[in-house]
């Protein structure tokens, strides 16, 4: 167990549709990522945020939004779901410090029908 | 762009065998290069991960080889294990000024370990 919480395991919703996905970093981490998985793009970084403040930006489409709470969770905001966006979302955390190594959740597996 | 290259996509191995995976960049900012493993229905879990100031780091039965000019690192998993059969990520990353040190990732090796 990474210590780091994703909720739902598992998502279905119809195109057109928007979810949010939730992340619990472990103790103590200040910084959280989102990565994307899915077999044509492999695993891709979405954004990072950092006690609050969103830190560094990756692959992330503009339908897609991400914040973290005073208590340090994280919620990534998918919208206007297509059919492409099916894939897997990993949350990840860390300490913010260089090369600390990141822990990653299970995963939410979103499917876009 | 791809920014860390991996391969073999896949591998097979024997019980006992030396499996070996390579990744090259090409951004020289990186100065952090991790290897996760990954099994199926789970995240990335850390393996064993090093610095650009070291040429070899070896933690048990995995060893990652790091080559600074040519910019490639492997890894090497000795006396391979049916277990040790899941998918391997190379990745990097960058301190650098933002203190963002987000991953990028290789596109994984399917590794699978013959009893």
């Amino acid at each position: 167990d990474s210590g780091v919480t994703q909720t739902p395991k598992h998502l279905i919703t119809a195109t057109g549709q928007r979810v949010t996905l939730r992340c619990s970093p472990r103790s103590g981490d200040l910084s959280v990522y989102w990565y994307q998985q899915s077999l044509d793009q492999g695993l891709q970084f979405l954004i990072q945020y950092y006690n609050g403040e969103e830190r560094a930006k990756g692959n992330i489409l503009e339908r897609f939004s991400a914040q973290q709470f005073p208590d340090l969770h994280s919620e990534l905001n998918l919208s206007s779901l297509e059919l492409g966006d099916s894939a897997l979302y990993f949350c990840a955390s860390s300490v913010a410090t260089q090369g600390a190594e990141a822990f990653f959740g299970q995963g939410t597996r979103l499917t876009v029908v | 762009q791809q920014q860390v290259k991996q391969s073999p996509q896949s591998l097979i191995v024997q019980k006992g065998g030396i499996s070996i995976i390579n990744c090259a960049y090409e951004n020289t900012a990186f100065d952090y290069f991790p290897w996760y493993q990954q099994f199926p229905g789970k995240g990335p879990a850390l393996l064993i991960a090093i610095r650009p100031d070291v040429s070899e780091k070896k933690e048990g039965r995995f060893t990652i080889s790091f080559n600074k000019s040519a910019k490639q690192f492997s890894l090497h998993i000795m006396d391979s294990q049916p277990g040790d059969s899941a998918t391997y990520f190379c990745a990097a990353s960058s301190w650098g000024l933002t203190g963002a040190n987000n991953l990028f990732f290789g596109t994984g090796t399917r590794l699978t370990v013959i009893p």
